[in-house]
C-alpha cells in the first residue's frame, strides 16, 4: 500500500526555519517526482514545488511565491523526501502535502496527510 | 493570482447531472487533472489525461475539453459527492503546476 506521512510541522515566529519531511513507502520512490502541495487555513490548494527523480539529475521546480527561500530534496536510500523552508512569513502559514507524481501524467495519485506550519510571533 | 478560475460554488440536487468548469489558457496546451477533497481530509485525484478515471472512483465522474475550459461532469450526483473540487494543470510557461481556487459543490 502506498503511504506518504508528513512530520516536523511546528510554531515558528516570522523570518525563521523549518524543515518538513515526508517518508514514503509502499512503492519504488526512487522512479517518481514528489511535489508539495500547501492549504491555509480555510481556503485552497497551492502548489509550492517539486523534485523529479535521479533519471532528470534530483532537477527542483517552486513556485514564485518561494522561489529563494524553500528548498526541496530528497534522499532515495530513506524514501524521503523534505521540504526546508526559510524566512518564514505568516503568509506561509498552512497545511504542507507531500504528493506523488503519477509517471507521465502530472497527476498527483497519493498524498500525505499534511503537517501544520504556523508562522506567528 | 490563479491562472485557472473556477466557480466558488456550485450545487446539484441528488441525483441530477452537475458540471464543474475550470477556465485557463493553459487549458489548450496541458490537460488538466481534477481533486476531490472532503472536510479535513486529504485531496484524492478524480480525473486526470484526456477523460482517464483512477481505480475505485466510479464512472459517474467524467471530464471534457473546449478551447481553454476543461469540465468535470456527474452524472446522477451522490451525498458523498459533496466536496471542494479543484483542478490543477501547467501553467503559462508549462514548467509549473497551478491549482484553481476550488469549487465547493453541493448535493441538495
Amino acid at each position: 500500500e502506498v503511504e506518504l506521512v508528513e512530520s516536523g510541522g511546528a510554531l515558528v515566529q516570522p523570518g525563521g526555519s523549518l524543515r518538513v519531511s515526508c517518508a514514503a513507502s509502499g512503492f519504488i520512490f526512487s522512479d517518481h517526482y514528489m511535489d508539495w502541495v500547501r492549504q491555509a487555513p480555510g481556503k485552497g490548494l497551492e502548489w509550492v514545488g517539486r523534485i523529479k527523480h535521479k533519471y532528470n539529475s534530483y532537477h527542483t521546480e517552486y513556485d514564485a511565491s518561494v522561489r529563494g527561500r524553500f528548498i526541496i530534496s530528497r534522499d532515495d536510500s530513506t524514501n524521503s523526501v523534505y521540504l526546508q523552508m526559510n524566512n518564514l512569513k505568516s503568509a506561509d502559514t498552512a497545511i504542507y502535502y507531500c504528493a506523488r507524481e503519477h509517471s507521465g501524467d502530472d497527476a498527483f495519485d497519493a498524498w500525505g496527510q499534511g503537517t501544520l506550519v504556523a508562522v506567528s510571533s | 493570482s490563479s491562472e485557472l478560475t473556477q466557480d466558488p460554488a456550485v450545487s446539484v440536487v441528488l441525483g441530477q447531472t452537475v458540471r464543474i468548469t475550470c477556465q485557463g489558457d493553459s487549458l489548450r496546451s496541458y490537460y488538466a487533472t481534477w481533486y476531490r477533497q472532503k472536510p479535513g481530509q486529504a485531496p484524492v485525484f478524480v480525473l486526470y489525461g484526456k477523460d482517464k478515471r483512477p481505480s475505485g472512483i466510479p464512472d459517474r465522474f467524467s471530464g471534457s475539453y473546449s478551447g481553454d475550459t476543461t469540465s468535470l461532469t456527474i452524472i446522477g450526483a451522490q451525498a458523498e459527492d459533496e466536496a471542494d473540487y479543484y483542478c490543477k494543470s501547467r501553467d503559462s510557461s508549462g514548467n509549473e503546476f497551478v491549482f484553481g481556487g476550488g469549487t465547493r459543490l453541493t448535493v441538495l
